[in-house]
């Protein structure tokens, strides 16, 4: 079993929709979900991180955290073509590994307008 | 403009060969990583760094060498004991030590075996 399990794509939604993201993870120690946006062929770039449980929300996007549950998801709403790009979860454990961040394969998200 | 330079863009290396791949910041930050990226998946961390003159092993250490003299630069040696080493490569920086502290990454650089 990975440590961080994305879930398969890829994912295709039309302009305006809500586009769902989900990540489950095994390690009931770690800390901080993150969630980076990577386009085709270039670096990722942080789009959101939440530590409480709960939702957490910044603009057009929604994180939602359930430790409970091992459950981290993103939720992007009112989707624009801007939005396609591969989505990597990663998860960062408690101390003595605290600086190590383990990514998900990511969901490659497709908006159609 | 603060950030993380890596060079070269794309590389290629011969069968035998050790080649190194640079990474530098002017972030001021403790700690570094070296990330590879295969096609359809994700980063694999193969060796980080939290204070000068000091690294751990990542998940995938075997084949790479890497060194911190100095906090600005965390070099990558691919040696030849890597035998697949054709990848997407990637270099990160954080402030080191915080729970939500996020990762800075360079372009990257392609390697490819010739």
């Amino acid at each position: 079993q990975k440590e961080v399990e994305q879930n398969s794509g890829p994912l295709s939604v039309p302009e305006g929709a809500i586009a769902s993201l989900n990540c489950t993870y095994s390690d009931r120690g770690s800390q901080s979900f993150f969630w980076y946006r990577q386009y085709s062929g270039k670096s990722p770039e942080l789009i959101m991180f939440i530590y409480s449980n709960g939702d957490k929300e910044d603009g057009r996007f929604t994180a939602q955290l359930n430790k409970a549950s091992q459950y981290v998801s993103l939720l992007i709403r009112d989707s624009q073509p801007s939005d396609s790009a591969t989505y990597l979860c990663a998860v960062k454990k408690v101390s003595p590994n605290a600086g190590k961040s383990t990514f998900g394969d990511g969901t490659t998200l497709t908006v159609k307008p | 403009d603060g950030g993380i330079t890596q060079s070269p863009k794309y590389l290629f290396r011969k069968e035998g060969q050790n080649v190194t791949l640079s990474c530098e910041q002017n972030l001021n930050h403790d700690a570094m990583y070296w990330y590879r990226q295969d096609p359809g998946q994700g980063l694999r961390l193969i060796y980080y760094s939290q204070i000068v003159n000091d690294f751990q092993k990542g998940d995938i250490a075997e084949g790479y060498s890497v060194s911190r003299e100095k906090k600005e630069s965390f070099p990558l040696t691919v040696t030849s004991a890597q035998k697949n080493p054709t990848a997407f490569y990637l270099c990160a920086s954080s402030i080191g030590g915080l729970r939500d502290e996020k990762l800075f990454f360079g372009s990257g650089t392609q390697l490819s075996v010739l």
